[in-house]
């Protein structure tokens, strides 16, 4: 079983400050996927990063995919309340015929005003 | 488009009842997978399907079962439920593997 290492497991932080959550392995992952999930709702997919080295910017955040694929970062600028969330980092890997998502445990952001 | 849908939304079972989480999307995906997450714990894989009449075991599959008999309808059957079962459930589908994964609601079993 490929295992996906994140963190931290907590952080609250407030308004306006930078952060960074890390999602770490062993393996090498075809793929790599950040997932945002609020309470109450199932995970919605933020980003796909595919290639080793690979830096992607959505608004305010910033993923990058390590030069190996085997591990992954989360940088968010000038965080905001609605950044409030659980977020998780899911690799996937190749069992036989088939592609199956790794989720590493999340990392449970809270932004206070 | 509803995407994916799940009932119930939440539900209290007795140890050894059993019950069946519904599970439909309207996207016309292929694969399909259900998931479990508990606290801290992030998503297990329970079981999976990759077209109707398919499916296979993932990470977690003791004490459930699933059917695929249409492209929509992807239910997980829980036979004599444990407490150990307590937890949140997710499906999910896509239309292709290796891309986004597109998550219900979930449903929120307790068993006491």
């Amino acid at each position: 079983t490929q295992l996906l290492e994140q963190s931290p497991q907590f952080l609250s932080i407030q308004e306006g400050e930078n952060l960074t959550v890390y999602c770490n392995s062993s393996s090498v992952f075809s793929s790599l996927q950040w997932y945002r999930q609020e309470p109450g709702e199932g995970p919605v997919l933020l980003v796909t990063v595919v290639t080793g080295g690979e830096v992607k910017k959505l608004k305010r955040l910033t993923f990058q995919f390590g030069d190996a694929r085997k591990d992954s970062s989360l940088h968010i600028t000038a965080a905001q309340p609605g950044d409030t969330g659980l977020y998780l980092c899911a690799g996937l890997v190749r069992g036989g015929s088939n592609y199956k998502l790794t989720f590493g445990k999340g990392t449970l952001l809270t932004v206070n005003p | 488009n509803a995407g994916v849908t799940q009932t119930p939304k939440f539900r209290i079972l007795k140890i050894g009842q059993s019950m069946t989480l519904q599970c439909t999307q309207d996207m016309n995906h292929n694969y399909m997978y259900w998931y479990r997450q508990d606290p801290g714990m992030g998503l297990k894989l329970i079981y999976y399907s990759v077209g109707a009449g398919i499916t296979d075991k993932g990470e977690v599959p003791n004490g459930y079962n699933v059917s695929r008999s249409t492209t929509e309808d992807f239910p997980l059957r829980l036979e004599l439920a444990a407490p150990s079962q307590t937890s949140v459930y997710f499906c999910a589908s896509t239309p292709g593997q290796g891309v986004e994964q597109y998550f219900g609601p979930g449903t929120r079993l307790t068993v006491t």
